[in-house]
């Protein structure tokens, strides 16, 4: 059964601060993953995707992947209220055939 | 560019009724996968279409079925409806996977409720 774990939080951080989201799969052949943004009530959006092992940076956010240690994660810069939302990893199985959820972090932004 | 659309937005159903969901994917997508999200989880998968054909499927009963047509556009029918069914079902469109790092863009989701 492959899993992905995420905290499920709440996660607080003050206005401009860094917010920092973790993910681990169990799948150790996974080769992408991918960082969703859902504001409560509404459907996920795409912020990041990652491949290969190291840093992508995006504006504020940046994702970090080691294969090695089957974890992800994401940080967020100079967050803002507006970030407040949850956060959902998502694992590429099979080749992109399906992707394997988290249960997601929820992050709260406090002004 | 038109993104994912989904319809309806929202339903209430009662048990025992059935369902179809419909979906179409955002422009040059030809593959659509289709999710169920209970409220606080992630989204779960259920299935995913292309050429028309059911690809993989998740651990879903068989009560659960789609279609997909030739221009893309995707259905989820779900028989004897059961309270445990409320959630979000959201449908992700995306290239045909085959490297793997194909991206999969959601829709807004459809709301159902069974009372």
């Amino acid at each position: 059964q492959k899993e992905v774990e995420q905290n499920s939080g709440p996660l607080s951080v003050p206005e401009g601060a860094i917010a920092s989201l973790n993910c681990t799969y169990s799948d150790r052949v996974s080769q992408s993953f991918f960082w969703y943004r859902q504001y409560s009530g509404k459907s996920p959006e795409l912020i990041m995707s990652i491949y290969s092992n190291g840093d992508k940076e995006d504006g504020r956010f940046t994702a970090q992947l080691n294969k090695a240690s089957q974890y992800v994660s994401l940080l967020i810069r100079d967050s803002q209220p507006s970030d407040s939302a949850t956060y959902l990893c998502a694992v590429n199985a099979n080749y992109g055939q399906n992707f394997v959820f988290g249960p997601g972090t929820r992050l709260s932004v406090l002004p | 560019d038109a993104g994912v659309t989904q319809s309806p937005t929202h339903l209430i159903k009662t048990r025992g009724q059935q369902v179809t969901l419909r979906c179409s994917p955002k422009s040059g997508h030809d593959t659509v996968s289709w999710y169920q999200q209970a409220l606080g989880q992630g989204p779960q998968f259920i299935f995913q279409y292309y050429e028309e054909e059911e690809r993989q499927r998740g651990n879903f009963p068989d009560r659960f079925s789609g279609h997909q047509y030739p221009n893309y556009s995707s259905e989820l029918n779900v028989n004897a409806l059961l309270l445990g069914d409320s959630a979000l079902y959201l449908c992700a469109s995306s290239l045909n996977p085959t490297t793997g790092q194909e991206t999969q863009y959601f829709g807004p989701g459809t709301r159902l409720l069974v009372l």
